[in-house]
């Protein structure tokens, strides 16, 4: 069964950082790219980042471009989303998902039960 | 940069009753990108279609999804008690703000 479980979310002050973690357990984990996508209580899902399988290619949103970073360790099937410079606005809770990215069956097929982020003084 | 538009915002139905859910791009995607996912509260988004119209592993024949270029929709044949939810679709790195289903 495919697992995926985050940590690391929790209430931090503006302008300080905070590291999330996604561990992943039930599949491979190098065979697929991962997903981070957010949303605030009550409201929309937004897409934060991408790292493709080996991390050779990573994408941002423009919202948190140049404040976020995606990594992984396949070693650990463990996927990171290191947050620097944090807003209120980043408020929210955060998803791994899993990339489904073959043929014309693209989707995130397997989603965590999120950790939540809580920017505020 | 790509929008998506869901309409309706909410969507008041009764179970038995079918829903239909739209999905409108700023411009043409590939259908391949376009996805489909159901939330319920408190729970994580679940895919229910992919590619556009291929339903996703354990979903119910009553989702069906249609559609290319720029406009898109999602089809539950007869709602079930269950499928009262929110809707969202997707398209690489957006998503649509969603369409609430609930019981009229």
């Amino acid at each position: 069964e495919v697992q995926l479980v985050e940590s690391g979310g929790g209430l931090v002050q503006p302008g300080r950082s905070l590291r999330l973690s996604c561990a992943a357990s039930g599949f491979t984990f190098r065979d697929y790219a991962m997903n981070w996508v957010r949303q605030v209580p009550g409201k929309g899902l937004e897409w934060v980042s991408a790292i493709t399988w080996n991390g050779g290619s990573v994408g941002y949103a423009d919202s948190v471009m140049g404040r976020f970073t995606v990594s992984r360790d396949n070693a650990k099937s463990s996927l990171y989303l290191q947050m620097n410079s944090l807003r209120p606005e980043d408020t929210a809770l955060y998803y791994c998902a899993r990339e489904i990215s073959f043929g014309s069956a693209w989707h995130l097929d397997s989603w965590g039960q999120g950790t939540l982020v809580t920017v505020s003084s | 940069e790509i929008v998506l538009t869901q309409s309706p915002g909410t969507l008041s139905l009764s179970p038995g009753e079918r829903a239909t859910l739209s999905c409108r791009a700023s411009q043409s995607v590939s259908s391949s990108y376009l996805a489909w996912y159901q939330q319920k509260p408190g729970q994580a988004p679940r895919v229910l279609i992919y590619g556009a119209s291929s339903r996703a592993t354990g979903i119910p024949d009553r989702f069906s999804g249609s559609g290319s270029g720029t406009d898109f929709t999602l089809t539950i044949s007869r709602l079930e008690p269950e499928d009262f939810a929110v809707y969202y679709c997707q398209q690489l790195r957006t998503f649509g703000q969603g369409t609430k289903v609930e019981i009229k």
